[in-house]
């Protein structure tokens, strides 16, 4: 069965300062990992995926992350961050052998102060 | 872009009444709509998996006479949530997937229906 882990619930960080999102996934078949944002009240924004080939993956809003197959890991990364990126953060896992629905984290809550 | 509405995007209701929720796929067809819930800091889960002109499959715990599903035609899914009680206040989610690969297809998420029950 597949599972995705986000060690952190909340991550609080300065404004301009770069930033780590963690999340490992358990799978014993091949994944595809997504990175989706949040904001309050408002649905879901894909920030970027892997699905096959390079294992640094770039996406938007100058966010990036890297599939790390020998950790389990595809952690997210921002060098410098805004107060915009401000949000709830969700790594997920497609569940293969289905309709192909995804399997979420729990979400980390990301607070860029000024 | 795939644009997925979702509508109303919040609701109130009264206890006992039931509360019909759309999805929409506005510019592509799906013929695989999900549905998930979202309790307050909590991560997305997964409720039901519909499928255009069949029944929908719903995930252990989901009660299918309390989240009726239909998804009539490929552009359209509906939630109706039956006589709702305050337990059900939540976030709904939809999402569309574009095409008919399981794993290659792009999900498309609407903006979600914030639902509370008095």
């Amino acid at each position: 069965a597949q599972s995705v882990t986000q060690l952190d619930s909340q991550v609080p960080v300065f404004e301009e300062a770069p930033v780590e999102l963690r999340c490992n996934y358990s799978s014993s078949v091949s994944v595809y990992l997504f990175w989706y944002v949040q904001y309050p009240n408002q649905g879901l924004q894909l920030l970027l995926k892997y699905l096959s080939g390079s294992t640094l993956v770039k996406g938007i809003n100058g966010f990036e992350a890297e599939f790390n197959k020998s950790q389990t890991s595809f952690h997210l990364r921002k060098p410098s961050v805004h107060i915009s990126d401000t949000a709830e953060y969700f790594c997920a896992v497609r569940k293969g052998g289905s309709q192909g629905n995804l399997i979420f984290g729990k979400g980390t809550k990301l607070s860029v102060k000024p | 872009g795939a644009v997925v509405s979702q509508h109303p995007s919040w609701v109130i209701c009264k206890s006992g009444t039931s509360v019909k929720i759309e999805c929409r796929s506005l510019d592509f067809q799906a013929t695989t709509m999900f549905w998930y819930r979202q309790f307050p800091k909590q991560s997305l889960m997964l409720m039901a998996t519909s499928n255009e002109g069949s029944k929908a499959t719903y995930e252990q715990g989901v009660e299918k006479d309390k989240f009726l599903i239909n998804h009539a035609s490929l552009t359209l899914s509906t939630l109706t949530v039956t006589s709702a009680h305050p337990e059900d206040s939540s976030f709904y989610i939809c999402s569309a997937r574009a095409g008919t690969d399981s794993y290659n297809s792009p999900l498309h998420f609407g903006n979600g229906t914030r639902l509370t029950v008095t």
